[in-house]
Parts: C-alpha cells; structure tokens; sequence
C-alpha cells in the first residue's frame, strides 16, 4: 500500500509569512496525525483527527497555527504568521481508527520548515 | 505529567558489542511503549512494541513497571544499526497519540 505522502518536502520562508503543509494519509486510515520536531527533539503531537472531527489540540498554538481536514481524507496545516521557533520538521501520521487495540501510526517524509 | 526521557543524546559502539539505549517514562496508568528508528533518509518507523514482545533485527526491550524503564537492547551491534533512535509511550485506548523522548542517535564504529 501506498505511504502517507507529503508536500512540499522543504519551504523556506520569512518570519510573518504565511505557509501551507499538505498530508495524504494511507487509503483507509481514518486518524491523522500532524507532529512538530525541532532539532534535537523527539516529535510532539499538535493535533489528531478522527475522520474529520478534531481529537486533541491542547498543543496546538491556535492563535497562528489551524489544520484541516474537511472531507476525512487529507489535510493541512498553516501556521500564519510565521516565527522563527516554527522552523522545524512537520511529520503527518495516520492509523486506523482508535479503539481497545492500539493501531500503528505510519509516518510521512515530513516537511523541513526553516523560518529566517 | 506524560513524559519520556532518553538521557543519551549520543551512544557510540563497535560493531560486535552490547548495546543498550536507555528510556525512563512517567505516566498516571498502564502505557503501551514503543521504540520507533529512523535510518539515515528514511521515514520514522517502528521498530518494537513491548506488548508484542517480539524481537525485531534482534532488538528486545523489557517493561520495567518499577523502575518506569523501557531500554532497548541487542547483544551484537551491526553497521546498520546506525540509526536515530526514539522511546514513545500512549494510552493503551482512546486517542491513543504518541508522546516521544527527544531521541538518541547510535552510531556503530567498525
């Protein structure tokens, strides 16, 4: 089966720019997940949908970042404006969906974001 | 709080030898743990789970409840072992989202 795909692969942009990141979860998944990495740093959830209903945000910085997932299938993620502790590594993640078992979450390529 | 720590940043072994890469957790519960590893170029990915207790490229790692550890071990390292390295733990149920350690890369000498 096809992985999760992500887009672009690098951006580089100014700090108050605005910036889009795109995820295609693997056929069938229906939880995604978007994680930030900074340098040195495992990943940290920022938001995780159920279909197209939003499971956890509470890491989310709602007052510039907001993700999508209209039609239960793929999503993004904008952060606007940017700053410079944004630059970081953006990786989507889906499993299938939650319940009593614990479902594997498959990774993406992940997005290099730098912020000058 | 939910939390993973890897206390080393680097671990470096000749090929051969022992390796254990240590991970401490805290979490209000039961977890699932997990060691997820990403070679160089590739996508994160898991490697084990401690609830399958299985032994993946002859890694193991054993659940220790008392001493909240999760450290990942193989007798006899190989090159291709080189990899970065992460501990993650979830609830066993609900959303079931991963909170990771900040990782330890491993590098095999020759």
């Amino acid at each position: 089966e096809a992985g999760v795909a992500q887009s672009p692969r690098y951006k580089i942009i100014e700090k108050r720019q605005s910036v889009a990141f795109w995820c295609n979860p693997i056929s069938g998944h229906a939880t995604l997940y978007w994680y930030q990495q900074i340098l040195g740093q495992g990943p940290k959830l920022l938001i995780q949908f159920q279909n197209n209903g939003v499971v956890d945000d509470s890491q989310l910085p709602k007052d510039r970042f907001s993700a999508e997932r209209l039609k239960g299938v793929d999503s993004t993620l904008k952060i606007q404006p940017a700053k410079l502790e944004d630059s970081a590594v953006y990786l989507c993640a889906s499993s299938r969906r939650g319940g009593l078992i614990y479902n594997e979450q498959f990774f993406g390529p992940g997005t290099r974001l730098t912020v000058l | 709080a939910q939390r993973v720590t890897q206390p080393e940043k680097l671990l470096s072994v000749f090929k051969g030898a022992p390796v254990e890469l240590k991970c401490n957790y805290s979490y209000s519960g039961s977890p699932e743990l997990f060691w997820y590893v990403q070679y160089s170029r590739q996508r994160l990915q898991l490697l084990l789970r401690h609830i399958s207790r299985e032994s993946i490229k002859g890694f193991t790692a054993d659940l220790n409840k008392g001493e909240t550890s999760f450290h990942l071990k193989k007798p006899f390292a190989q090159e291709e072992d080189s990899a970065m390295y992460y501990c993650a733990l979830s609830e066993i149920q609900g959303a079931q989202k991963l909170v990771f350690g900040q990782g330890t890369r491993l590098t095999i000498n020759p």
